[in-house]
C-alpha cells in the first residue's frame, strides 16, 4: 500500500527555523509536493521536488531524497502568518498518478 | 480566492436529505478533482475527471455522485448520507491529470451530516 508520514505537531517561535519531515512509501514515485493549508482555508501549493537535493523559494525551501524515500520542508525567520497544517503529497504512477497525501503536521508559531 | 469556488462554504443536512456540492473553475483547467478531508486523517482522493471524463473513482459509496457537465464545472450529488460522512470536501483542478505542477484547491464545503 501507500504511505505517507509526517509529524502531526511542530511548535516553535517567531524568528526560528522549523524542518517539518516525510517519509514515504508508494509503489511508484514521480515528485513530492508540499502543501499549506490555513485553518478554514484551502491548501495552496508550495513546492514540488522530482529530483533529489534542495529547492529554496524565498523563506521555504524542499529537500528530497529518493534513495531514502524521505523529504523535508524548511521554513525559516518564522512569522505568526506561518501557523498552518503542511502536507506532503507523492505523485505514484502506482495509483493512477494521482497524488497520496499525508496527514499533514500542524506548525504553531509562537511569539 | 485561489480561482476555485465552491459552495456552499457550510452545509447541514440529515440522513434523508439530497444536496448538491458544487464548484467552479475559470483557470483553464482540464482536470478536476474531489477530495474528503476528515479530522486527523489524510485527504482522501474520492473522484477524477480529465477533460469531463472521470477517471477514477476511489471505491466511494454510491450514495456520493458525481457530475462534471463541463471542464469548468464539477457537481458532488449526496443522497441518504451517514454521520460519518460528514467532513469538508475539497475540489481541487490541475492543468491535467498528469500535471507535474500543483493543484489549485478551492476552501471547501464544511459538510455536517445529523
Amino acid at each position: 500500500g501507500q504511505s505517507l508520514e509526517q509529524p502531526s505537531e511542530v511548535t516553535a517561535v517567531e524568528g526560528a527555523i522549523v524542518q517539518i519531515n516525510c517519509t514515504y512509501q508508494t509503489s511508484g514515485f514521480y515528485g513530492l509536493s508540499w502543501y499549506q493549508q490555513h485553518d478554514g482555508g484551502a491548501p495552496t501549493f508550495l513546492s514540488y521536488n522530482a529530483l533529489d537535493g534542495l529547492e529554496e523559494t524565498g523563506r521555504f525551501s524542499s529537500f528530497l531524497s529518493r534513495s531514502d524515500s524521505y523529504g523535508y520542508l524548511l521554513l525559516q525567520e518564522l512569522q505568526m502568518k506561518d501557523s498552518a497544517s503542511y502536507f506532503c503529497a507523492v505523485r505514484d504512477p502506482g495509483a493512477g498518478n494521482m497524488l497520496t497525501f499525508g496527514g499533514g503536521t500542524r506548525l504553531m508559531v509562537k511569539p | 480566492e485561489t480561482g476555485v469556488t465552491q459552495t456552499p462554504r457550510h452545509l447541514v443536512m440529515g440522513m434523508t436529505n439530497k444536496k448538491s456540492l458544487k464548484c467552479e473553475q475559470h483557470l483553464g483547467h482540464n482536470a478536476m478533482y474531489w477530495y474528503k478531508q476528515s479530522a486527523k486523517k489524510p485527504l482522501e482522493l474520492m473522484f477524477v475527471y480529465n477533460f469531463k471524463e472521470q477517471t477514477e473513482n476511489n471505491s466511494v459509496p454510491s450514495r456520493f455522485s458525481p457530475e462534471c457537465p463541463n471542464s469548468s464545472h464539477l457537481f458532488l450529488h449526496l443522497h441518504t448520507l451517514q454521520p460519518e460522512d460528514s467532513a469538508l470536501y475539497l475540489c481541487a483542478s490541475s492543468q491535467t491529470r498528469d500535471t507535474n505542477y500543483g493543484y489549485t484547491f478551492g476552501s471547501g464545503t464544511r459538510l455536517t451530516v445529523v
